[in-house]
């Protein structure tokens, strides 16, 4: 049973244009999200976070934002640079074991 | 920076064969996770420890599979015997209790043939 989905297994954008990746959760005690991007051959990398009692959470070209009734979540990227092409996990814990469930990953490609 | 470092990084071995993969978590981080990236399922969460006791490992294969913290610079997983379907890279993680900012290893690739 995989609580945590990313029913897009790749995305393809042009440099400076947004990027949108999705993540859909089926457990409603998960509060505390994270995204990970990695590169091959590299362990993943820790990118934002989101807890529910927000809505949105932003760091420079990267933002987070989450949709708890629909029990979905979604990065944006913009601009979109070809350095940001990897894979994106998205990760979804509750906040009394931050046990991490990984989605299955969505590989980002920009066209330079 | 500080790093978690996992050995070997690759490891080819036959079917039957016993494996161990090793992980230092970065020092004063007292949680410890392990996952396994497949092409199916992602990454997923074998097993993790919070100051080296074990409290989860519901997805490890019990028969085959174990995972231990004999202190607090070394995890351990090893599989035993070996098969073809744990041919996969499998990552160790280390991270404070409150969540943020757990740091994942460069992964052991391990193929068994």
């Amino acid at each position: 049973d995989q609580q945590v989905k990313q029913n897009s297994p790749s995305l393809s954008v042009q440099e400076g244009r947004i990027s949108i990746l999705n993540c859909d959760y089926t457990n409603s005690m998960f509060d505390y999200f994270l995204w990970y991007k990695k590169y091959p051959a590299e362990g993943p990398t820790f990118l934002i976070s989101i807890s529910s009692i927000k809505d949105k959470n932003e760091d420079g070209r990267f933002t987070v934002f989450l949709n708890k009734s629909a029990k979905h979540l979604s990065l944006h990227i913009v601009p979109s640079q070809p350095g940001d092409s990897a894979v994106y996990f998205c990760a979804a814990s509750d906040s009394g074991t931050y046990k991490y469930i990984f989605g299955t990953g969505t590989r980002l490609k920009v066209l330079a | 920076d500080a790093r978690v470092t996992q050995t070997p990084r690759h490891k080819v071995t036959e079917m039957g064969q016993e494996v161990t993969m090793r992980c230092q978590p970065i020092l004063g981080h007292n949680t410890v996770f392990w996952y396994r990236q497949t092409m199916m399922q992602g990454l997923e969460l074998l097993a993790y420890f919070r100051n080296r006791a074990p409290l989860d490992d519901s997805g490890m294969p019990k028969d085959r599979f174990s995972a231990e913290m004999p202190d607090a610079t070394l995890a351990t997983l090893k599989i035993q015997p070996s098969e073809p379907r744990d041919s996969a890279v499998y990552f160790c993680a280390s991270g404070p209790r409150t969540g943020d900012g757990y740091t994942f290893g460069s992964g052991t690739r391990l193929t068994v043939v």
